[in-house]
């Protein structure tokens, strides 16, 4: 069965440091597209970062040069490293894996909460 | 940036009835319009894919038509299970953009 297990959230104080972990199962996180999705409370969806297997990465310009997406292969784990935090990074982060060719988000965490505040 | 304009926003509707939502794209993504549903809590699921595919283990009374910039989702009879909050999302090019979203209500 296909599993990702966020974790790594919390509350941190403006312009900290977070770094969230998606644990893989069921799948092989190099060999796919990989994204991280936020919702703002009460809000709606906006995608934050992506990671091809190729290796390349995008990054949405609300977070660019702040945060960055990688993987290990070898914990086949997913990550957000999100530095310099401000109060409207506050959201659940969703990692999700997206299906080639359409580019469609079809496994998803559960999330996991940011709240940046003094 | 693609901007995805959905409409309603919001829509009041009873089991049983036909609910349409649109979802306008600001320039031409072909056929790469995914909907998804999202219960309150819960993380978004998939219903349909490229546009009109239906996503294995959906129930067929979901569909999804249009190309372009023009894209409607269709829910033919609305269950109790289908109330809920759906946005379209475009996969044509980076920044991956989603709409705004249409809460399902009951009436």
């Amino acid at each position: 069965e296909m599993q990702l297990v966020e974790s790594g959230g919390g509350l941190v104080q403006p312009g900290e440091s977070l770094r969230l972990s998606c644990v893989v199962s069921g799948f092989i996180v190099n060999n796919n597209y990989m994204n991280w999705v936020r919702q703002a409370p009460g809000k709606g969806l906006e995608w934050v970062s992506t990671i091809y297997s190729g290796g390349d990465t995008y990054h949405a310009d609300s977070v660019k040069g702040r945060f960055t997406i990688s993987r290990d292969s070898a914990k086949n784990t997913l990550y957000l490293q999100m530095n310099s935090l401000r109060a409207d990074d506050t959201a659940v982060y969703y990692c999700a894996r997206d299906v080639n060719p359409y580019y469609y988000m079809d496994v998803w965490g559960k999330g996991t909460t940011v709240t940046v505040s003094s | 940036d693609i901007q995805m304009t959905q409409s309603p926003s919001s829509l009041s509707a009873s089991v049983g009835d036909r609910v349409t939502i649109t979802c306008r794209a600001s320039q031409s993504i072909s056929g790469y319009l995914n909907w998804y549903q999202q219960i309150p809590g819960r993380a978004p699921k998939v219903l349909i894919y490229a546009a009109s595919s239906l996503q294995s283990g959906v129930p067929s009374r979901f569909s999804g038509s249009g190309s372009g910039t023009d894209f409607t989702f269709t829910i033919s009879s609305l269950q109790p299970e289908d109330f809920a909050t759906y946005y379209c999302q475009q996969s044509y090019s980076s920044p991956l953009t989603f709409g705004g979203g249409t809460k399902v209500e009951i009436k």
